[in-house]
């Protein structure tokens, strides 16, 4: 499988704490991006970083990218309830995308 | 903004039914979608178009066929529902042939029974 990995696969934080999730990935690409999904809903696309890129940030998302180690990280700062969702990676192979299995984010009040 | 709307967001079919699931864009976008979302296993391509009339096998197209006659509409056949068809199926739509964002419809969650 060319599927990605996030890691971890549950985290629950404080509101107002930061989040962190990695993804790791196996072919080389030409960028990587984040997607969140809110329960039973599709997924809404966060940031997209090139593979020449090494830190990307967009408001409280901060991602960086290491293509030596074929992995990427993204940072949700101050967290809020509202951040509580499940989190892909996804990267580019052949014009399509390929998704990794999510980091299920709860955020408590 | 992009929309991309999907027929139903919830339908219940019975094993071995022909099920039809729409999926519409209204951006003009090149390149569609179709994923089946299971737990424990992430998002999985079942058939993509870069065109009309143009179709190519995702990583999991046994089971599943599709039509686009025209650019904006992506339609996912299921020719005789089985119950391990029973999943989130999620279209997308994007602009170029490139590793562009994809934009989402809100899902249909199919049941056979």
């Amino acid at each position: 499988s060319q599927q990605g990995e996030e890691d971890p696969q549950a985290l629950s934080i404080q509101e107002g704490e930061n989040a962190t999730m990695n993804c790791s990935y196996k072919t080389s690409i030409n960028n990587l991006q984040w997607y969140r999904q809110n329960s039973g809903r599709g997924l809404v696309h966060l940031i997209l970083i090139r593979s020449n890129e090494r830190e990307k940030h967009s408001g409280r998302l901060r991602v960086t990218l290491d293509t030596s180690k074929k992995s990427s990280s993204l940072l949700i700062t101050a967290s809020r309830a509202a951040d509580t969702a499940s989190y892909f990676c996804a990267n580019g192979r052949q014009g399509n995308l390929i998704f990794g299995k999510g980091t299920k984010l709860s955020v408590k009040p | 903004d992009v929309k991309v709307t999907q027929s139903s967001r919830y339908l219940v079919k019975r094993t071995g039914e022909k099920v039809f699931l729409e999926c519409v864009q209204d951006m003009d976008h090149e390149n569609m979608f179709w994923y089946r979302q299971d737990p424990g296993l992430g998002l999985r391509l079942i058939y993509f178009s870069y065109d009309v009339k143009m179709k190519e096998k995702g990583d999991i197209p046994e089971g599943y066929s599709v039509s686009r006659e025209k650019k904006e509409r992506f339609s996912l056949i299921l020719e005789s529902a089985s119950t391990n068809q029973t999943s989130m199926y999620l279209c997308a739509s994007s602009p170029t042939k490139t590793y562009n964002e994809q934009f989402f419809g809100p899902g249909t969650r199919l049941t056979v029974l």
